[in-house]
């Protein structure tokens, strides 16, 4: 079946400007996550979503940064006003959420967006 | 505050000698620890995990890892390299019991001549 799919695949903006970014999970899957990864700072959790709970939003690195999912399923993640900094590879990833103590269900990645500000 | 530490950033071997891939972690309860792969220009696959059962883990393409707690190690090891094991390898942590958050190490890039 169909992955994690993520638009679009290359994003290249200038400072100061707003992007959107995409994420189709796994159908099915409850549980979605955002992931940043840049160069040589590896990858940092960003925001968590599961069903209908308050999203876990611990790891947005500023009030820049937001994340929605509407109806359960795709979800956005936008970047405002941004700075060169944040140019890396936005990674999505969704899984299965264990009902079971102790449980665990494997995040399945999307290809990622790589984002360019300049 | 659960955090991993990958030892080596780049790892150099040839073609059908052994891997190892060093890891070591840091958690305040019993950890979850995986290793996902990165192909160049292809998505994060999970290799193998470890939740608290056998604490020799197997994984895909003939990778294996071992939970040493007295160490609070999870190296990732295999027996004879092909030139496909070329990839950026991380050693994860989750950070929470109950999954829902992974912390990666910085990543370690096998390189495999022939």
């Amino acid at each position: 079946g169909a992955g994690v799919s993520q638009s679009p695949s290359n994003k290249v903006t200038e400072k100061g400007k707003d992007v959107e970014l995409r994420c189709d999970p796994i159908s099915g899957h409850t549980a979605l996550y955002w992931y940043r990864q840049s160069l040589g700072q590896g990858l940092e959790f960003l925001i968590y979503f599961q069903g209908n709970s308050a999203p876990d939003k611990s790891g947005l690195p500023s009030d820049r940064f937001s994340a929605e999912r509407t109806g359960g399923s795709v979800s956005t993640l936008t970047i405002q006003r941004t700075q060169q900094e944040d140019s890396a590879v936005y990674l999505c990833a969704s899984s299965l959420v264990s009902l079971l103590a102790g449980g665990y269900n494997e995040q399945f990645f999307g290809p990622g967006t790589r984002l360019t500000v300049l | 505050a659960q955090s991993v530490t990958q030892l080596d950033s780049h790892v150099s071997v040839s073609e059908g000698t052994p891997v190892l891939l060093r890891c070591n972690y840091s958690s305040s309860y019993s950890p979850s620890l995986f290793w996902y792969v990165q192909h160049p220009n292809k998505g994060l696959q999970l290799l193998l995990k470890y939740t608290s059962a056998a604490t020799l883990v197997k994984g895909i393409n003939g990778f294996e890892a071992e939970f040493k707690k007295s160490e609070t190690s999870f190296h990732l090891t295999k027996p004879s390299a092909h030139m496909s094991d070329a990839a950026e390898y991380f050693c994860v942590v989750s950070a929470n019991q109950a999954g829902t958050a992974l912390i990666f190490g910085k990543g370690t890039t096998l390189s495999v001549s022939s």
